[in-house]
């Protein structure tokens, strides 16, 4: 197990509605990326959180939204839910360095689908 | 488009057999990792490698770093149905990591 978690772990939703999915990073880890994982691909790079300011961006729309709180967990929020917003959500949490991110660990997903 | 390049998609092979899996890039990692991922599973990490032309042993496999740090292989040896799973390959630059679209793997009893 990597420590982190990730809550909840499958969830519902029709379109155009809100999701909030969470996550708990791993002791020591100040860092937390989320990916959004289709089915049978690989994780697509959301966005990253460091010290709760966002760090990085992939290619996803606006309506993608995260939050990092003093903790460092983290929040995903996603509005006006779209079809082919179904997948496997995950994050991961790694220890920002001087030099580099180290090593990122991931949590199990929650896997949303809308209908 | 995929920034990593997996090869091949899938694979499927009977238990001892040998087999290699490759990732491919046009871009320079300063690190890539190899990870393991079971179905409604998050990836599990096998190795980090740093060094262009680094290779890495665990076990039955072994993880090679291109020298240009642009590509790795991931060969294993003897292969046995609990190796059965998605490996990802994936490429730190910068702030971000992008994976490879993973090679499914099956090992038949």
């Amino acid at each position: 197990e990597t420590g982190v978690t990730q809550s909840p772990t499958h969830l519902i939703k029709t379109r155009g509605q809100q999701v909030t999915l969470r996550c708990s990073s791993q002791s020591g880890h100040n860092t937390v990326s989320w990916y959004q994982q289709a089915l049978g691909q690989g994780p697509q790079f959301i966005f990253q959180y460091y010290r709760e300011e966002e760090n990085g961006r992939g290619n996803f729309p606006p309506r993608f939204s995260g939050l990092q709180f003093p903790n460092y967990s983290s929040e995903l929020n996603v509005n006006a839910l779209e079809l082919d917003d179904s997948a496997l959500y995950l994050c991961a949490s790694s220890l920002m360095g001087r030099v580099r991110q180290e090593t990122q660990y991931f949590g199990p997903g929650t896997r949303l689908l809308v209908l | 488009t995929q920034l990593l390049e997996q090869s091949p998609q899938f694979l499927s092979i009977q238990e001892g057999e040998n087999l290699t899996v490759y990732c491919n890039s046009s871009s320079v990692f300063s690190s890539l990792q190899w990870y393991r991922q079971e179905p409604g599973e998050g990836p599990v990490l096998l190795v980090t490698v740093v060094t262009g032309g680094e290779v890495k042993k665990l076990k039955r496999l072994t993880f090679q770093f291109g020298d240009a740090r642009k590509d790795s292989s991931l060969h294993i040896t003897a292969a046995q149905p609990g190796d059965t799973g998605l490996y990802l390959c994936a490429g730190a630059r910068n702030n971000d990591m992008r994976f490879g679209a993973g090679t499914r793997l099956t090992v038949k009893p």
